[in-house]
Order: structure tokens, then C-alpha cells, then sequence
């Protein structure tokens, strides 16, 4: 059965760097998608971007309002994801989750693991 | 970017008894390969959110039949056939069709 486990700093300062660790157990990072989606505080969910890093394509996809802070990587060695948003405000208070994704008909994105959430607050 | 609307909450419902919550999108996620792109997730309070239906209609490993998804182009309804007390939380519609991938607001299932 796949898990994902997430850790990282829960209590950043405006202008710092988020970063998030997601390790994979039970399955490799090999062979799917991998993306980060967040929510705050009781507000719906916002997808941040996935990736294919260690695959074949090697594609990556990151929201828009987020593309120039953004950036998700794959560690194939320690079978591992990883998130870092630079420059981190208020409005990037958030639980953060990492999910597994996968193709349906080579197409498309349904994310069917995800880790249990880091809650991430901004504040100085 | 393409808007996903819900309704906030469904109206309460008794344990045993059917529900539907519906989700709109503001273009089709029909694909020209005949599928429609659209999952729906549960979120049980506390928990990370879990696949339920991807495709529009295929249920995904594990979930109970009872859950089934219709729907095509840019309208879509996920219906319980007999919902259970630990069918609680919150349900969003995600289109899978392009990025920036999108979630509706979530629906909120009432218990009576």
C-alpha cells in the first residue's frame, strides 16, 4: 500500500522559503505524476503544480499566480518529492498535501494518494 | 482557467436515504478520446481529501458502489444510493482536463 509522509518547517516569516519533503513508501516515485495542492484555512483546495521529473517526459506543471516562486522536484534516490515556494506572505498560510497522480488514457491527472498535510503558517 | 462551481452545502439528509450534489464547469471536459475529465474527491473532516470518482464515472479502488458519478461536458452530479454516517465531509468536483487544475468550493453532505 502507498504512503506518503510529509514533513518540513510549519512556522515561516514573511520573504522566507517554504519547503516540504513528501517521502513514498510502498511504491516508487517512478512512473507517476507527483503534485502539491493546499488549503487554507477553512477555504477549498488550490493546486500549486505537478510533475513527471522522473519519467520518460519529465514534465512539469505549475499554476500560473504561483510559476515564479514555485518549484517541485523529484529525488528518484531517496524516492522522494519535494515543494519550495520563495518569498512566502500571509496569503501562503496553508495545509499543504503532496498526491501521487496518474494518467488516465494518457491524459489528464486524478490524484489518488495523498500525504496527510503539513500546515504551514506565515507570520512575522 | 476553468471555473468549477458548487453548491456550499446539500440539503440534510437521513442515513439510508439517497444524496446528490452537483458541479459545474465553465467549459466541457470532454476530450476529444470520449472521456470526461473530471474527478470528485471526498474530504473527511480532519483528513486529506480521497479519489472517489475520476473520468466522471468510474469509481476508484476501494470506494463502495453506493457512490456512483454521471454526467458529461460541463455539468456532472455525484449521487450516494444510501448514505452512511461516515459518508460526512466535504465533496469537490477537481476538472483533470488542462492546468491550472481547478477545484470546485466543495459541498458540504449534511447529516439529519
Amino acid at each position: 500500500q502507498v504512503h506518503l509522509q510529509q514533513w518540513g518547517a510549519g512556522l515561516l516569516k514573511p520573504s522566507e522559503t517554504l519547503s516540504l519533503t513528501c517521502a513514498v513508501y510502498g511504491g516508487s516515485v517512478s512512473g507517476f505524476y507527483w503534485g502539491w495542492i493546499r488549503q487554507s484555512p477553512g477555504k477549498g483546495l488550490e493546486w500549486i503544480g505537478d510533475t513527471d521529473q522522473a519519467n520518460f517526459n519529465g514534465k512539469t506543471n505549475y499554476h500560473p499566480s504561483l510559476k515564479s516562486r514555485v518549484t517541485i522536484s523529484v529525488d528518484t534516490s531517496k524516492n522522494q518529492v519535494s515543494l519550495n515556494l520563495s518569498s512566502v506572505t500571509a496569503a501562503d498560510t496553508a495545509i499543504y498535501y503532496c498526491a501521487r497522480g496518474e494518467e488516465s488514457y494518457s491524459y489528464g491527472l486524478d490524484f489518488d494518494y495523498w500525504g496527510q498535510g503539513t500546515l504551514v503558517t506565515v507570520s512575522s | 482557467d476553468i471555473v468549477m462551481t458548487q453548491s456550499p452545502l446539500s440539503p440534510p439528509v437521513t442515513p439510508g436515504e439517497p444524496a446528490s450534489i452537483s458541479c459545474r464547469s465553465s467549459q466541457s471536459l470532454l476530450h476529444r478520446n470520449g472521456n470526461n475529465y473530471l474527478d470528485w474527491y471526498l474530504q473527511k473532516p480532519g483528513q486529506p481529501p480521497q479519489l472517489l470518482i475520476y473520468l466522471g464515472s468510474t469509481r476508484a479502488p476501494g470506494v463502495p458502489d453506493r457512490f456512483s458519478g454521471s454526467g458529461s461536458g460541463t455539468d456532472f452530479t455525484l449521487k450516494i444510493s444510501r448514505v452512511e454516517a461516515e459518508d460526512v465531509g466535504v465533496y469537490y468536483c477537481m476538472q483533470a482536463l488542462q492546468t491550472p487544475r481547478t477545484f470546485g468550493q466543495g459541498t458540504k453532505l449534511q447529516i439529519k
